[in-house]
């Protein structure tokens, strides 16, 4: 149980293209979900708190028109990158918390954006 | 916002070693979690333990929430054990966590 999963695993994309990435809790219901970004050899950062039917709330220094997110049903979440650059090329991973326990979040396997 | 600690940074165990990773955090927190991230950049859950001790296998974990500190303890270690383990600590409003700098575990056969 608790699997989370994300698509695509990889996506290389040319400068000023926007990027959507798809959160999905296969076996459970997400009121909340969550966006992390994380560089080369560096910890993980939280982006955004996603709750379903509501407004993302965003870390302070996120950009929120950058990073648009849209949590919208209870299994899944997407985060699009609008006008990509390089240097928003990093790993992107979601997390999800399960609405009928609370055993903490479960991480979907991360995003690797390039871009050109 | 809360910080938080973990060290060693770097740690080169020989396989069959014991260790200990330490997570230290600046607040009082109702959530802790530790991660192992592998090689492809999957986070695995280890432990959700906010208080107390928990095993699994040859892990475990203690969290003593008065002192601010949590620790893993990893037994008679495997190669497969290699890669990097977060500690993240979290406060209520919405269970936000917060990702230590990490300790990079490296096991040689």
């Amino acid at each position: 149980g608790a699997v989370v999963s994300q698509h695509p695993s990889r996506v290389i994309c040319k400068s000023g293209t926007s990027v959507k990435i798809e959160c999905r809790s296969l076996d459970f219901q997400a009121t909340t979900m969550f966006w992390y970004r994380q560089f080369p050899k560096q910890s993980l950062m939280l982006m955004a708190t996603s709750n379903e039917g509501s407004k993302a709330t965003y870390e302070q220094g996120v950009e929120k028109d950058k990073f648009l997110i849209n949590h919208a049903s209870l299994t899944l979440s997407t985060l699009t990158v609008t006008s990509a650059h390089p240097e928003d090329s990093s790993f992107y991973i979601c997390s999800a918390r399960d609405r009928q326990v609370d055993f903490g979040q479960f991480f979907g396997p991360g995003t690797r954006l390039t871009v050109l | 916002g809360i910080q938080v600690e973990q060290s060693p940074p770097d740690l080169i165990l020989q396989e069959g070693a014991n260790s200990t990773l330490r997570c230290n955090f600046s607040d009082s927190v109702n959530n802790l979690q530790w991660f192992h991230q592998n090689p492809w950049g999957q986070l695995i859950n280890l432990f959700y333990i906010p208080s107390g001790t928990k095993q699994n296998g040859r892990l475990s974990a203690t969290t003593v929430a008065t002192e601010r500190y949590s620790l893993l303890y990893i037994s008679s270690s495997q190669t497969t054990d290699s890669g990097v383990y977060f500690c993240a600590p979290g406060v209520a409003a919405g269970n936000k966590l917060t990702f230590g700098g990490g300790t990079r575990v490296l096991v040689k056969p």
